[in-house]
């Protein structure tokens, strides 16, 4: 079974500050994986996925992560914080039930950023 | 412009009334789903539906009713067997084939009074 294990509900950084944001998931087979980002009050919007092309994704918003097998991570990161980027954050995998495809997400990280 | 459209964004209600959710899309996707979200435990599936008059229970099925009569629409129904349905709603949809990703309606906050 597939699941999802995000590391620090909250995550606060200054701006301009580096953003690392932890993801690690558990997959029986080759994974799909996804992070999404939410504003309060408003539906998921994505960020960037992982299709088992090249292993740097680049996503909206200057954000990218990188799939590390070895160590079943897909973090998430961003070089300099904006303010604009104090949102929700999930990440995701790919999953089976019952035939039909799902995700699974996990708790997510909220992420402040102070001036 | 397409996507998906959830209404109403704010709904009442009082212990022991069904009420219904709509979500609709116009992106064509064949798929569509179901989220619960409540603070500090991500989402999690109620319903999905792959075809039109077909779906499937997710994970949180209990208390809630689905119908997929038309491939734009896919309504939830919280009923009153819901123990404690004030959440975060949210719908989303897929294309079948695609590389699972799912796109998301703007959600709708129930609360129960």
């Amino acid at each position: 079974a597939q699941s999802v294990t995000q590391l620090g509900s909250h995550v606060s950084v200054s701006e301009g500050a580096l953003v690392l944001l932890r993801c690690n998931y558990s997959s029986s087979v080759p994974p799909y994986l996804f992070w999404y980002v939410q504003y309060p009050n408003q539906g998921l919007q994505l960020l960037l996925k992982y299709t088992s092309a090249a292993t740097l994704v680049k996503g909206i918003n200057g954000f990218e992560a990188e799939f590390k097998k070895s160590e079943t991570s897909f973090h998430l990161t961003k070089p300099s914080a904006h303010m604009s980027d104090a949102a929700e954050y999930f990440c995701a995998v790919s999953g089976q039930s019952g035939g039909y495809n799902k995700l699974i997400f996990g708790a997510g990280t909220r992420l402040a950023v102070h001036p | 412009d397409g996507g998906i459209t959830q209404s109403p964004k704010y709904l009442f209600r009082k212990e022991g009334q069904n009420v219904t959710l709509s979500c609709e899309q116009n992106l064509n996707h064949d798929a569509m789903y179901w989220y619960r979200q409540d603070p500090g435990q991500g989402l999690r599936l109620i319903y999905y539906s792959q075809i039109v008059n077909d779906f499937q229970k997710g994970d949180i099925a209990e208390g809630y009713s689905v119908s997929r009569e038309k491939k734009e629409s896919f309504p939830l129904t919280v009923t009153s067997a819901q123990k404690n349905p004030t959440a975060f709603y949210l719908c989303a949809s897929r294309v079948a084939g695609s590389t699972d990703t799912q796109y998301f309606g703007p959600g709708t906050r129930l609360t129960v009074l």
